[in-house]
């Protein structure tokens, strides 16, 4: 089935610096999908992305998907202690009706 | 109103019980999810659910079976519950495919004693 690796696992960053993860995989994808899970919560959907090269922006938070489609960022600009979570990638593979989760990066803030 | 809701939040029982967890979603949508979280905050599908058909079972043991009697509701039932069963469950819900955003439920913590 499809799967994608994310990356890096863990992330501490000081309040007011950049964060970015990433999701690459070995196929095209036909879309991607992104959400956050706040500790104690649930995963939020973010934003999905579904062309080559797309952009997207939510406030300080950028969306990228690659030009091939095999990868994706989410970049947070000057973080903020509100930003804390576990962020995910998400694919559809081998079926419509599946979608496999990346690992998450686990985002903390120093305030 | 939530959106998708799952009962009960926390389920705290002993290893040999049976139990179940009941999810309701008031989006109109057809399409409904389980998913287990471990520890590492791995997220992983368990079933998938189109208008009350089974369309997903990925790998779970049999002592897992659940129900939809409507497009709206999804249950969970677990037979002989074991120590490696302690998780978060999750009940999610999209419109129709994967492919579409998915709204989840608060989640069933799950501990096994």
């Amino acid at each position: 089935g499809q799967q994608v690796m994310q990356i890096p696992q863990y992330q501490h960053v000081q309040e007011g610096e950049d964060f970015t993860t990433y999701c690459n995989s070995s196929t095209t994808l036909s879309n991607i999908q992104w959400y956050k899970q706040r500790p104690g919560g649930h995963p939020v959907f973010l934003i999905q992305l579904v062309k080559s090269g797309e952009v997207k922006k939510q406030k300080r938070l950028t969306f990228q998907f690659g030009e091939a489609k095999k990868n994706s960022s989410l970049h947070i600009t000057a973080t903020q202690t509100t930003d804390v979570g576990t962020y995910f990638c998400a694919v559809v593979g081998g079926s419509n009706y599946k979608l496999t989760f990346g690992k998450g990066t686990l985002l903390t803030v120093n305030p | 109103d939530t959106a998708v809701s799952q009962t009960p939040k926390y389920l705290v029982t002993q290893m040999g019980n049976d139990k179940s967890i009941k999810c309701e979603q008031n989006l109109g949508h057809d399409t409904m999810y389980w998913y287990k979280q471990d520890s590492k905050k791995f997220l992983k599908i368990m079933f998938s659910y189109n208008n009350k058909e089974l369309i997903i079972n990925e790998t779970v043991p049999n002592r897992f079976s659940p129900k939809s009697p409507d497009k709206a509701h999804l249950n969970l039932h677990i037979n002989s519950l074991e120590l490696g069963d302690s998780a978060v469950y999750f009940c999610a819900s999209s419109q129709n495919r994967a492919d579409q955003p998915q709204h989840f439920g608060d989640g069933t913590r799950l501990s096994i004693l």
